[in-house]
C-alpha cells in the first residue's frame, strides 16, 4: 500500500510570507493529523480531521495557521504570515478512523525554514 | 501532554540485546501503550504496542509491568540502522491523539 504522501520536501521562506504544505493520507484512512516538529524536540499535534470534519485544532495557532481536508481525503496546512519559531518539521499522518486502536502512519515531512 | 518518562540517551553495542524503559505512572485502564521510533530526516514509524500482555513482532517485544506503570521495548539484536530516536506513548483511544514527548536517542555501537 502507498504510505503518506507530502510535498514539498523542503521550503524555505522569509518571514512574513506565506506557505502552504500538501497531504495525501493512505487511501481510506478516515483520520488525519498534522504534526510540528521542532528541532531536538518531539512531534507536536497541530489539528485532527476525522474525514472532512475538524475534531481537534486546540493546539492549532489559529491567527497564523489554517488547515482543510475539503474532499475528506487530502489535506492543506497553511501559514500566513510565517514567523522565524515556525523553523520546523511539519509531518503529516493518517490512520483507518477513530476510537480504533491502529497505528498511525506518518509521512516523511516538509522541512520548513523561515529566514 | 506527554504522559510517559524516557531517558534522554541510550548506547547499545551492535548485535547486542536493548531494553529501551518507559515510565507512565499516570496510565489509565484504557490506554493502549505504543511504541514508535524516528529515523534521522524521517517521520516516525511504528514498532508496536500493547494493552496488558507481552507483545512480539519482528522488529521488536515490548514487556509490560504487571501493574502497567511501566514498559521496555527490546530490540533482540541491535544493528546500525536501529539507530534512531525512540517514542513510548500511551494512545488515548477516546481522542484517538497520540501525545509524543522528547523519546530516547539510540546510539548503536559498531
Amino acid at each position: 500500500e502507498a504510505g503518506v504522501a507530502q510535498s514539498p520536501r523542503y521550503k524555505i521562506i522569509e518571514k512574513r510570507q506565506s506557505v502552504a504544505f500538501w497531504c495525501n493520507p493512505i487511501s481510506g484512512h478516515a483520520t488525519l493529523y498534522w504534526y510540528q516538529q521542532i528541532l531536538g524536540q518531539g512531534p507536536k499535534l497541530l489539528i485532527q480531521f476525522q474525514n472532512n470534519g475538524v475534531v481537534d485544532d486546540s493546539q492549532l495557532p489559529k491567527d497564523r495557521f489554517s488547515a482543510e481536508r475539503l474532499k475528506g481525503v487530502d489535506s492543506t496546512l497553511k501559514i500566513q504570515p510565517a514567523k522565524l519559531e515556525d523553523s520546523a518539521v511539519y509531518l503529516c499522518a493518517s490512520s483507518p478512523w477513530e476510537g480504533t486502536n491502529y497505528g498511525y502512519t506518518f509521512g516523511s515531512g516538509t522541512r520548513l525554514t523561515v529566514v | 501532554d506527554a504522559k510517559t518518562t524516557q531517558p534522554n540517551s541510550m548506547e547499545s553495542n551492535e548485535e547486542e540485546p536493548v531494553h529501551l524503559p518507559c515510565n507512565h505512572s499516570t496510565i489509565s485502564g484504557t490506554d493502549y501503550i505504543h511504541w514508535y521510533r524516528q529515523l534521522p530526516s524521517q517521520g516516525p514509524e511504528y514498532v508496536i504496542h500493547g494493552l496488558t500482555s507481552n507483545v512480539n513482532n519482528r522488529m521488536a517485544s515490548l514487556a509490560i509491568a504487571e501493574d502497567r506503570k511501566s514498559s521496555t521495548l527490546i530490540l533482540h539484536r541491535a544493528t546500525l540502522r536501529d539507530a534512531a530516536v525512540y517514542y513510548c506513548i500511551l494512545r488515548d483511544v477516546g481522542s484517538n491523539q497520540f501525545y509524543f514527548g522528547t523519546g530516547t536517542s539510540l546510539t548503536v555501537i559498531p
